[in-house]
């Protein structure tokens, strides 16, 4: 069955980074992009990028632009999202989302990645 | 930025219909995306394009639209169906895609 399986939860330091992976399985990989959304604790969904299997095509939500990079790897099937220069902020569970392209349905969700940010 | 605008709550009793909504400028002429999101569980796609039920959704689940709102109906109301629900649009003048800020569904 089509699946999207996130890494484990991580601690971070203020001002540290966090890569967070999302991989793929029972679907052709290269005929979707991902989405990545992050929850922080208590709030709402807040879209943070997209990206195209093929690493040619990117949009970022503007607060974030500078700080996030996403690559994917369509020989694992792994998605990833880096995150730099963390602040407590960034606190959230992170999800990635099955995405062909950022007009279309978010169809399948991973089961998100909490980054705790604290000193 | 684009802002997409939900009530913070509804209530309903079992069995009767919710209508949950969704308003946002110009919105009529935007695909608007629904997603259900259980208490520590990823969100849900339960409605595409306005009004189309994804595979396995259970038809009770319904979308439509009219002039600057959008709406998510819910028939005979389950204690199951409590969650919290988002819009989302696809905005090409602004970050692309946009999240309403939730609505808790509370089956009382």
């Amino acid at each position: 069955q089509v699946e999207v399986v996130q890494s484990e939860a991580e601690v971070k330091r203020p001002g540290a980074s966090v890569k967070v992976s999302c991989k793929a399985s029972g679907y052709s990989f290269s005929n979707y992009g991902f989405s990545w959304v992050r929850q922080a604790p208590g709030q709402g969904l807040e879209w943070l990028a997209w990206v195209s299997t093929n690493n040619a095509n990117k949009n970022y939500a503007r607060k974030l632009q500078g700080r996030v990079t996403m690559t994917t790897d369509t020989s694992t099937s792994t998605a990833y999202m880096e995150l730099r220069s963390l602040t407590s902020d960034d606190t959230a569970v992170y999800y990635c989302a099955r995405q062909r392209y950022p007009s279309t349905a978010m169809d399948v969700w991973g089961q998100g990645t909490t980054v705790t940010v604290s000193s | 930025s684009y802002v997409l605008t939900q009530p913070p709550s509804v209530s309903v009793v079992p069995g009767a219909t919710a209508r949950i909504t969704c308003g946002g400028d110009t919105i009529g002429i935007k695909s608007v995306y629904w997603y259900q999101q259980k208490p520590g569980q990823a969100p849900v796609l339960v409605v595409s394009d306005d009004s189309a039920r994804p595979s396995g959704i259970a038809e009770r689940f319904s979308g439509s639209k009219s002039g600057s709102t959008a709406a998510l109906t819910i028939s005979r109301v389950e204690a199951g169906d409590e969650a919290d629900y988002y819009c989302q649009v696809w905005d090409s003048d602004h970050d692309p895609v946009v999240f309403g800020g939730g609505t808790k569904l509370t089956v009382v």
